[in-house]
């Protein structure tokens, strides 16, 4: 069965560059939703989109800001970038159902090293 | 206050033995629902279990079973029959949220070590 893809699965920048993450969702689902994990600790909710919309926002930093496309696809851009910023970023999709039974799947994630 | 609580930062099981890993939520919502995750070494996240906060039975999936007291708010994860490739990081989550809008929160997790 199709996953959740990201790309790229590895990324190095140095302090105060740009960088853009993306997502692919499981084909049909209509929700995309980015984590970020930092080393050791918990997946923290940045933002949500559904149908192309954003649904929700967490801890995301101004400089970050992200979109859904029409083809569902999303990309996290991240400006001005911090050593604080090193973590692992997920992607995750899921499908909205009326039932409340939804549940996401992640992608393999992007680990971004901000030197 | 916390929302997700992970009481255990880590867990040794010997192979083959059962485990719980517990799990307690805070929520006032009415619908929600109740995930764990496993995070190996490598990284990725991987889906194990759901509950719905409507599901009258405990969730089932092989040998991952869902505990779900809702009085006590605890959704414990019980691995039966460890093998050493059970050895991650588990993660609880729930999700809470009406009218279209969730939010997914996750607790610190627990690492699970299973010895030969």
């Amino acid at each position: 069965a199709a996953g959740v893809i990201q790309s790229p699965r590895h990324l190095i920048k140095e302090k105060r560059e740009t960088a853009t993450l993306k997502c692919y969702p499981i084909p049909r689902h209509d929700t995309v939703y980015w984590y970020q994990q930092g080393p050791g600790q918990d997946p923290q909710f940045l933002i949500s989109f559904y149908e192309k919309m954003q649904s929700d926002k967490g801890s995301i930093p101004d400089r970050f800001s992200a979109q859904q496309f029409s083809d569902y696809h999303s990309e996290l851009n991240m400006s001005s970038l911090e050593l604080g910023d090193s973590a692992l970023y997920f992607c995750a999709s899921s499908l909205r159902t009326s039932g409340g039974a939804e549940t996401q799947y992640f992608g393999p994630g992007t680990r971004l090293l901000v030197l | 206050a916390q929302k997700i609580t992970q009481t255990q930062p880590g867990m040794f099981v010997q192979e083959k033995e059962a485990v719980t890993l517990d799990c307690t939520y805070d929520t006032s919502d009415p619908s929600y629902g109740l995930f764990w995750y496993k995070q190996p070494s490598s990284g990725e996240m991987i889906f194990l279990i759901y509950q719905g906060s409507y599901d009258q039975q405990n969730a089932t999936e092989g040998r991952y079973s869902l505990n779900f007291q809702k009085a006590r708010k605890s959704a414990n994860l019980v691995i039966s029959a460890s093998q050493l490739g059970d050895s991650a990081m588990y993660f609880c989550a729930m999700r809470e949220g009406l009218g279209g809008t969730y939010k997914y929160i996750f607790g610190t997790g627990t690492r699970l070590k299973v010895l030969a």
